[in-house]
């Protein structure tokens, strides 16, 4: 069975750095482009950031919100993807998802998602 | 960037009722690279079309993607318990790949 788990979350003071992993099993890590979403009373939905497979020179993008303090990155060695986050700010506050390509294709629909990891900022 | 404007907000239906939901971009989305989604309360979100008008796999015909350009539908025929939840489009053409404000559909 398809399965993405987050682990990393918790409660930081704002100026803190986090990093959220995503371990996947189940299937292709290696085909897959995988993304991170978060969701906040807020905003809802918002997409932050995406990493392709090795294929697409694990090509990265990122949302204006979070680039330049958050960053990206995969171990297809481990089939682990992982959201290095920095300066996070109370706004970074939500439950954040890590989510892979449809059908685990370098694509940027998503079909599974991890369970959901919740990150506070406050002081 | 792409904005996905969500209409309406709640719709208030009965179970075996349709529902019609509209999202629409301000800007045309290439490839009609248009997904839709639907969240139920604790869960993440589910896919339930791509490329606008595709099924997703286990998704029944009851869901039923239209549209092109900049104007998308999603109409879920005979609703059911569970497709009362909030749904959620997503263009995926173009990073960054934004979702819509969502439509609550509650009984």
């Amino acid at each position: 069975d398809v399965q993405l788990v987050a682990s990393g979350g918790g409660l930081v003071q704002p100026g803190s750095d986090l990093r959220l992993s995503c371990t996947a099993s189940g299937f292709r890590f290696i085909g897959s482009a995988f993304h991170w979403v978060r969701q906040t009373p807020g905003k809802g939905l918002e997409w932050l950031a995406r990493i392709r497979s090795k294929a697409n020179s694990y090509a990265t993008a990122y949302a204006a919100s979070v680039k330049g303090r958050f960053t990206i990155s995969r171990d297809d060695s481990s089939q682990k993807t992982f959201l290095q986050m920095t300066g996070l700010e109370a706004d970074d506050t939500g439950v954040y998802y890590c989510t892979r390509g449809y059908n685990g294709l370098d694509n940027n629909m998503f079909d599974f998602w991890g369970q959901g990891i919740l990150v506070s900022v406050s002081s | 960037e792409v904005v996905l404007t969500q209409s309406p907000g709640i719709l208030s239906l009965s179970p075996g009722d349709s529902a019609t939901l509209s999202c629409r971009t301000s800007q045309s989305v290439e490839f009609n690279h248009l997904a839709w989604y639907r969240q139920r309360p604790g869960q993440a979100p589910r896919i339930l079309i791509y490329g606008a008008s595709y099924r997703a796999t286990g998704i029944p015909d009851r869901f039923t993607g239209r549209g092109a350009g900049t104007d998308f539908t999603l109409t879920i025929s005979r609703l059911e318990p569970e497709d009362f939840a909030v749904y959620y489009c997503q263009q995926y053409g173009l990073s960054p790949y934004i979702f819509g404000g969502g439509t609550r559909v509650e009984i």
